[in-house]
């Protein structure tokens, strides 16, 4: 019973790259969830999917900024052109039900993001 | 932990004693909050919940108390061990079903 399972667990790039960013959710768990934790900070939201179907991005910054759930395969966070500022950890969680009372999430081991 | 960096508040406790590691939170409608544990170089670990309409939950050696007049959590590891050692984070789910996670608290024990 797999947990979370996010790769690659660390990605270094250049200023100017594109970066990307998977996330397999748990067995059964149709919602996820993406979280940036820059240094010296708590978890912040980015962006919440369903598959095919973004259901909330007020956290996603407007440009360069992306993320998908397909139908099939893993969910991804693109960013491009990366900059200095992008580095940070950025964690997948997954939960298995929607709504308040019932939402466990539960996060992955997360990417550890260094832009050069 | 690399990932939360050098800043956050930091309780020190010694082993066997009791921790007690408070959260404020913003959103008075929030009705369901939960603590996570992080340890370093890892995702936030899920400890235990709590519903607005319950004032205290108990687990596992942790119990949390949630005062809704103050908009103030609590968490209470009781017999504190080395593996507690971690950042500990309040987070509460908004109507869309995120989490606002607090800024998080350093837990380190002593022998």
């Amino acid at each position: 019973n797999a947990g979370v399972m996010q790769n690659p667990r660390h990605l270094v790039r250049r200023r100017g790259q594109e970066a990307r960013l998977r996330c397999s959710p748990m067995k059964g768990h149709s919602h996820v969830y993406w979280y940036r934790q820059l240094p010296e900070e708590g978890l912040k939201f980015m962006v919440y999917l369903q598959k095919e179907n973004i259901i909330d991005e007020s956290g996603m910054p407007k440009e360069r900024f992306s993320a998908e759930f397909p139908k099939e395969g893993p969910s991804i966070l693109r960013i491009q052109q990366v900059v200095r500022g992008d580095s940070a950890a950025y964690f997948c969680a997954s939960s298995r039900y929607q709504g308040a009372s019932r939402n466990e999430q539960f996060f992955g081991p997360g990417t550890r993001l260094t832009v050069l | 932990g690399e990932s939360v960096g050098l800043h956050l508040p930091t309780l020190s406790v010694q082993e066997g004693d009791n921790s007690i590691i408070n959260c404020a939170y913003s959103n008075s409608a929030s009705d369901y909050f939960i603590w996570y544990k992080q340890e370093s170089g890892k995702g936030p670990q899920f400890i235990i919940d709590i519903r607005s309409n319950m004032d205290k939950r108990q687990g596992q050696r942790v119990t949390v108390l949630l005062n809704k007049t103050v908009k103030h959590l609590s968490l209470q590891i009781a017999a504190t061990q080395p593996g507690d050692s971690a950042v500990y984070f309040c987070a509460e789910i908004t109507n869309t079903d995120k989490l606002i996670f607090g800024t998080g608290t350093r837990l380190q024990v002593f022998p």
